[in-house]
């Protein structure tokens, strides 16, 4: 079973206007990761954040971690059409030696022009 | 952009045949991983490698096995592919995640692979 689910699913907005993007996960974590995905293409990357952290930002990226709920959210601010994209977090299932990462099944993001 | 590169990027192929999908890396990153994706399902891992002969399986293994046997190329084989792996398939690449997994994987741009 997947150890992040997203929510929402789906998520459609007018540009200039936030989005926000929740992951909950079941396991103890050492980090999460969020990861964008455009139409037809692999993972890009986003942002990391340890455990022992609770907010972290990176450009119009802002993350933030509640590990006592098992939750992490991201706000992508002042979005803009291309920020259109599905968004994953990913976990490492609290480090158990195997370095697998674990992804949810994404938020898909659509910004109107 | 981290140099993979994964070959065929798309494939339609019969019920029964063998399948391999190659994954080519250039950052001599230790770390290689098979995903496959599928609507509803999000990411799930096939196998990973961290190192070269050096293989685990992942969350959906049956029916597939996979081969490293140099750093940069992973390869990832159906040996008689059936309609439920009809999917998009990923590698990705990472540096040793640590005992905290502070390392960020890099995908490539995905296998479309159509089962007839």
């Amino acid at each position: 079973s997947q150890q992040g689910e997203e929510d929402p699913q789906a998520l459609s907005i007018q540009e200039g206007e936030n989005a926000t993007m929740n992951c909950s996960y079941k396991t103890s974590i050492n980090n999460l990761q969020w990861y964008r995905q455009n139409s037809g293409r692999g993972l890009v990357h986003l942002i990391l954040i340890r455990s022992n952290e609770r907010e972290k930002h990176s450009g119009r990226l802002r993350v933030t971690l509640d590990t006592s709920k098992k939750s992490s959210s991201l706000l992508i601010t002042a979005s803009r059409a291309a920020d259109t994209a599905s968004y994953f977090c990913a976990t490492d299932g609290g480090g158990s030696g195997t370095y697998k990462y674990i992804f949810g099944t994404g938020t898909r993001l659509k910004v109107l022009a | 952009d981290a140099g993979i590169t994964q070959s065929p990027r798309h494939k339609v192929t019969e019920t029964g045949t063998p399948v391999t999908l190659r994954c080519h890396q250039t950052e001599n990153h230790r770390y290689m991983y098979w995903y496959r994706q599928d609507p509803g399902h999000g990411l799930r891992l096939i196998h990973y490698s961290y190192g070269v002969k050096d293989t685990d399986k992942g969350e959906v293994s049956d029916g597939y096995s996979v081969s490293r046997s140099k750093t940069e190329d992973f390869l990832l084989t159906l040996e008689s592919a059936t309609s439920s792996q009809t999917s998009v398939y990923f590698c990705a690449i990472s540096e040793f995640p640590g005992q905290v997994f502070n390392q960020p994987q890099h995908f490539g741009d995905g296998t479309r692979l159509s089962i007839l």
